[in-house]
């Protein structure tokens, strides 16, 4: 079954621990994501990668570090996760297309909600 | 890329037609218009995209005014399973930088 899958689904954690969340899609796609979902603010794209050893900053970067080492994995660190990255995390996929959109369909996993205490 | 302006809320009774708005009046001639919703609980799921001409798939339909500057997503039968986060976003094909952003989304309730 083509998916993405996220672990772990549900973290409580403190102050300082350094953290990863990780993300593998089994679909092949040259694009992967990672979105945080907070109350009032909608979903923000955190970083993406438009392939292997292919990284760049989205709208929230600050405090959050990935990498994409191979094509089916991107997970996302927190080296010293504080109380405001408590928050829901998504993870999402995307083949690349070189005509129209270069995103297309965008699949996403199941998310992670991450507390920080 | 442009932002998108979208109805915070709306009702619809079920096996009723629904459909929701969007207004992106700042569009460029290269941004193409997604769709996504989003379930209770869920990730989001892409539900359709178009530049220019309305589509049709099997989730849904999108029209598209002839300016560009608003598009409505068409359910055409509600079903109570239809109740999610609508999300409109403009990804510009030129895009370097290939984000998506997602604004407040409109939230459907669909009543038996």
């Amino acid at each position: 079954e083509a998916q993405v899958t996220q672990n772990p689904r549900y973290l409580i954690t403190v102050t300082g621990k350094k953290l990863t969340v990780t993300c593998s899609q089994n679909m092949n796609h040259e694009y992967m994501s990672w979105y945080r979902q907070d109350p009032g603010l909608g979903l923000r794209q955190i970083y993406y990668s438009m392939n292997v050893e292919v990284t760049d900053k989205g709208d929230v970067p600050e405090g959050y570090k990935v990498s994409r080492k191979e094509k089916r994995n991107f997970p996302l660190i927190l080296e010293s996760p504080s109380p405001n990255q408590t928050s829901l995390y998504f993870c999402a996929s995307s083949p690349l297309i070189r005509r129209g959109p270069r995103l297309h369909e965008q699949f996403f996993g199941p998310g992670t909600r991450l507390t920080v205490l | 890329d442009a932002k998108t302006t979208q109805p915070n809320s709306m009702e619809s009774n079920e096996e009723e037609p629904v459909h929701l708005p969007c207004n992106h009046s700042t569009i460029s001639g290269t941004d193409y218009i997604h769709w996504y919703r989003q379930l209770p609980s869920q990730g989001p799921e892409y539900v359709i995209h178009g530049l220019t001409s309305n589509v049709n798939n099997r989730m849904a339909s999108l029209a598209i005014a002839e300016d560009r500057k608003s598009s409505t997503l068409i359910l055409h039968r509600a079903t109570l399973r239809d109740a999610a986060v609508y999300y409109c976003i403009l990804h510009s094909g030129d895009n370097a930088g290939n984000m998506l952003t997602f604004g407040g989304g409109t939230r459907l309730m669909v009543k038996p």
